[in-house]
């Protein structure tokens, strides 16, 4: 089945605390990207890539980091997180040939 | 980035009876995207209209483009429960940057 798949779904942890994320895409996409998505604000962009080794920042990059090794991997890293990324998060993927985007099921992160 | 701005932000309509949401942007656009998003899932794409185009058809959905008023419509036709979601448009000018606005809430009756 095609899909984008995140991990952890879930995540509660504490200021300062490094965590990363996942996003994994089993669809050869080229484009990658991450959201987040709060109350009142919809969904911004905070990193895309756009093939591997390829990475640009998008509207909210601070405090995030990213890296694409491999085309499938899409990993968000927060090296010291704050209460003020306390969001959900969803990566997303499509191919160079359609604007049409894959979204994961999403990461519901509380930082404390 | 371009950015879609949905209105009305939240709509409560009667199950069979028609839904209109509306989008506005602000900057010349390569082609203009819809998605619902279920609460708290993954946005899941709806129907893609290209700047050239004026009307789109995809079953129960209904999206028009007028690009010299930077506005575009969906219009879903005989909604259903299942049809409760929220509803985003993605304006494009085919660069990367893709921001989605905060939506339009649907609520279906029963």
């Amino acid at each position: 089945e095609a899909q984008v798949t995140q991990n952890p779904r879930y995540l509660i942890t504490v200021t300062g605390k490094k965590l990363t994320v996942t996003c994994s895409q089993n669809m050869n996409h080229e484009y990658m990207s991450w959201y987040r998505q709060d109350p009142g604000l919809g969904l911004r962009q905070i990193y895309y890539s756009m093939n591997v080794e390829v990475t640009d920042k998008g509207d909210v990059p601070e405090g995030y980091k990213v890296s694409r090794k491999e085309k499938r991997n899409f990993p968000l890293i927060l090296e010291s997180p704050s209460p003020n990324q306390t969001s959900l998060y969803f990566c997303a993927s499509r191919t160079g040939a359609s604007y049409e985007q894959y979204f994961g099921p999403g990461t519901r992160l509380t930082v404390t | 980035s371009q950015q879609g701005e949905e209105d009305p932000q939240a709509l409560s309509i009667q199950e069979g009876e028609n839904a209109t949401m509306n989008c506005s942007y602000k900057t010349s656009i390569n082609n203009l995207q819809w998605y619902r998003q279920n609460s708290g899932r993954g946005l899941v794409h709806l129907i893609l209209i290209r700047s050239n185009e004026r009307e789109k058809h995809s079953g129960r959905l209904r999206v028009t483009l007028d690009t010299s008023k930077k506005s575009s419509s969906l219009l879903i036709t005989a909604s259903r429960a299942a049809d409760t979601a929220s509803y985003f448009c993605a304006p494009s000018g085919g660069y990367q940057k893709v921001t989605f606005g905060i939506g339009t809430k649907l609520q279906v009756i029963p």
